[in-house]
């Protein structure tokens, strides 16, 4: 149980073009999700946690507008990256917790490559 | 602030050796901690975690680590390890009152060698 899934796994794109992640909690309910964005050779670095039916709250010196982030569902969060630029380019992961749980259940991630 | 240190970026060891890597995190009433593998291009998968009890957690793969509160450390270990524990590790900490947000460690790179 307590699987998360990430579409598309890759992703190539030219830049000033959006492009949308899905991150999928398929046997459970995920109150919160959570994008983290990770640099080669890097740790991850939260970019902002999202609560189902409520704005996403992002970190410090995420730009909100550039990063979307929607949570419609309890089972399903987006991020879209707009205007995609080449220093956009990452490993992006999710992950997602259930209520109640300090545990956070992560994606698979999605390689972002911008051209 | 919060933080979490993994004090060795790379750690290289021969097969069947036994390996350490450390993590110490900065000091709170309570503190939940976990230990993540990732291999190359993919996501995290949990190895163990500390919510309470017993300060000894076994996890997957043969490995374990042990809550030192005096310490503030959560070492990993593995006894014996194989080629194929060869991949990033990450330490990460919730601190208790908080929003349940994950603080990590930088990760330590363990390369087992033949």
């Amino acid at each position: 149980g307590a699987v998360v899934s990430q579409h598309p796994s890759r992703v190539i794109c030219k830049s000033g073009t959006s492009v949308k992640i899905e991150c999928r909690s398929l046997d459970f309910q995920a109150t919160t999700m959570f994008w983290y964005r990770q640099f080669p050779k890097k740790s991850l670095m939260l970019m902002a946690t999202s609560n189902e039916g409520s704005k996403a709250t992002y970190e410090q010196g995420v730009e909100k507008d550039k990063f979307l982030i929607n949570h419609a569902s309890l089972t399903l969060s987006t991020l879209t990256v707009t205007s995609a630029h080449p220093e956009d380019s990452s490993f992006y992961i999710c992950s997602a917790r259930k209520g109640g749980s300090y545990e956070q259940y992560f994606g698979p991630g999605t390689r972002l490559t911008v051209t | 602030a919060q933080s979490v240190t993994q004090l060795d970026s790379q750690v290289p060891v021969f097969e069947e050796a036994p390996v350490e890597l450390r993590c110490n995190y900065s000091s709170s009433v309570s503190v939940y901690l976990f230990w993540y593998v990732q291999y190359p291009n993919q996501g995290l998968q949990l190895l163990l975690k500390y919510l309470s009890g017993s300060t000894l957690v076994k996890g997957i793969n043969g490995f374990e680590a042990e809550f030192n509160k005096s310490q503030t450390s959560f070492h990993l270990r593995k006894p014996s390890v194989h080629i194929s524990d060869t991949a990033e590790y990450f330490c990460a900490v919730t601190y208790g009152g908080s929003q349940g947000n994950l603080i990590f460690g930088k990760g330590t790179k363990l390369s087992v060698k033949p």
